[in-house]
């Protein structure tokens, strides 16, 4: 199985800031990679498929790159409603698998 | 706009079965896969299984071959079974819309979750 491991677990910024995360597949996956935001108590949303294409209505401060084993994230403006846990997912192989997720808090 | 909605029990018996239902508004359900995910408290998402158009179904091997996906046409849903359910199973649940092997390979449209206990 493909495990895939996230940096950081957590992490603090303020509004206006760029913020990275970054996911790392434990073999290559090519771009099957993608990228879902969570708020507390309600689904995931995708953001991001294919490592790097945006999910239709996503804002475009969102952006992801990567290939292979090595992916990033990157918020290039934070707003307030951005505040939220972030998890990659691998699409290449069976079973598809999840990072652990980071936490993205408020300074 | 497609919808899911994730029913069922929200407590079940150690050793028990679990049972959910996800009912499909605006697509068809023959005409995509459907997965089922779950999140345990204070942990990742775990992908569960999936059903392929309504035909095949392939599973997490973790959950050594107790998930069982089937669909209800008639119904528009789908469901899953969890047997020999433990404490591990407590988790939320969701459904969510399955692209694998289209451009867009992802889960795009997800269920509000529900939360199952596995308690005595």
């Amino acid at each position: 199985d493909i495990q895939m491991t996230q940096s950081p677990s957590s992490l603090s910024a303020s509004v206006g800031d760029r913020v990275t995360i970054t996911c790392r597949a434990s073999q290559s996956i090519g771009s099957y990679l993608n990228w879902y935001q969570q708020t507390p108590g309600k689904a995931p949303k995708l953001l991001i498929y294919a490592a790097s294409s945006l999910h239709s209505g996503v804002p475009s401060r969102f952006s992801g790159s990567g290939s292979g084993t090595d992916f990033t994230l990157t918020i290039s403006s934070l707003q307030p409603e951005d505040f939220a846990t972030y998890h990659c997912q691998q699409g290449y192989s069976a079973p598809r698998s999840f990072g652990q997720g980071t936490r993205l808090e408020m300074k | 706009q497609v919808q899911l909605q994730e029913s069922g029990p929200g407590l079940v018996k150690p050793s028990e079965t679990l049972s959910l239902t996800c009912t499909v508004s605006g697509a068809s359900i023959n005409s995509y896969s459907w997965s089922w995910i779950r999140q345990r408290p204070g942990k990742g998402l775990e992908w569960v299984g999936y059903i392929y158009y309504s035909r095949d179904t392939d599973y997490n091997p973790s959950l050594k071959s107790r998930a069982t996906i089937s669909v209800d046409t008639s119904k528009n849903q789908f469901s899953l079974k969890l047997s020999s359910v433990t404490a591990a199973d407590t988790a939320v649940y969701y459904c969510a819309r399955d692209h694998s092997g289209w451009a867009e390979d992802a889960f795009d449209v997800w269920g509000q979750g529900t939360l199952v206990a596995v308690s005595s």
